[in-house]
């Protein structure tokens, strides 16, 4: 059984366009994350939800909107796609929001391409 | 917030050999987390050391830590080409829990 999942694997998209990614873990975490990982590997952390609700929120552009309808469920909407996007998105989670005491858990990631 | 640097970039070496990667970072950490990105993949945790402990070991990983010169390694011995990867070092610090990741050291084995 896959522990975080993430749909799709790979999307490709035009410019201007609005996509969602989605997340799902089964492992009865409290705490889910999004990264996204640049060309050149950097991973920086995008938000983290603790039991549906916000906890961090970088600066990342308010057309990235996540949504946390239930604690094993966290997704991605990005409006107004713009080709600085491209990127790897990656989902994660942890026991809970000190999840560094026991390590996160990634799922596989989502391909972003903004043509 | 800050975010460990891993050296070398890239490594390159024979299956059988140990592979040597280290972690810097500036300030001062509750722990430090390593973990493996095989291509295309996601990450993958591998060992978690926290800011009292010096060492630590899973199965062929060794993991050291010097809080005195803000640094950590991470050892694999008797390399496989299985473990051709990307590996990361993710530091936490202060009242944040959250890990802030380094660019990573892309290993190779050769069979």
């Amino acid at each position: 059984d896959t522990a975080v999942s993430q749909t799709p694997k790979y999307l490709v998209t035009q410019m201007g366009n609005d996509k969602s990614i989605k997340c799902e873990q089964n492992l009865g975490h409290d705490t889910m994350y999004w990264y996204k990982q640049d060309s050149k590997k950097f991973l920086k952390i995008m938000f983290s939800y603790n039991n549906k609700e916000l906890i961090i929120n970088e600066t990342v552009p308010n057309r990235f909107s996540p949504k946390s309808p239930d604690k094993a469920h966290l997704n991605l909407h990005i409006n107004s796609l713009e080709l600085g996007d491209s990127a790897v998105y990656f989902c994660a989670s942890s026991q809970d929001f000190r999840g560094a005491g026991y390590g996160y858990t990634f799922g596989s990631g989502t391909r972003l391409t903004v043509v | 917030s800050q975010q460990g640097e891993e050296d070398p970039q890239a490594l390159s070496i024979q299956e059988g050999e140990n592979a040597t990667m280290n972690c810097s970072y500036k300030t001062s950490i509750n722990n430090l987390q390593w973990y493996r990105q095989n291509s295309g993949r996601g990450l993958v945790h591998l060992i978690l050391i926290r800011s009292n402990e010096r060492e630590k070991h899973s199965g062929r990983l060794r993991v050291t830590l010097d809080t005195s010169k803000k640094s950590s390694s991470l050892l694999i011995t008797a390399s496989r080409a299985a473990d051709t990867a990307s590996y990361f070092c993710a530091t936490s610090s202060g009242g944040s829990y959250i890990p802030t990741f380094g660019r990573g050291t892309s290993l190779i084995v050769h069979p």
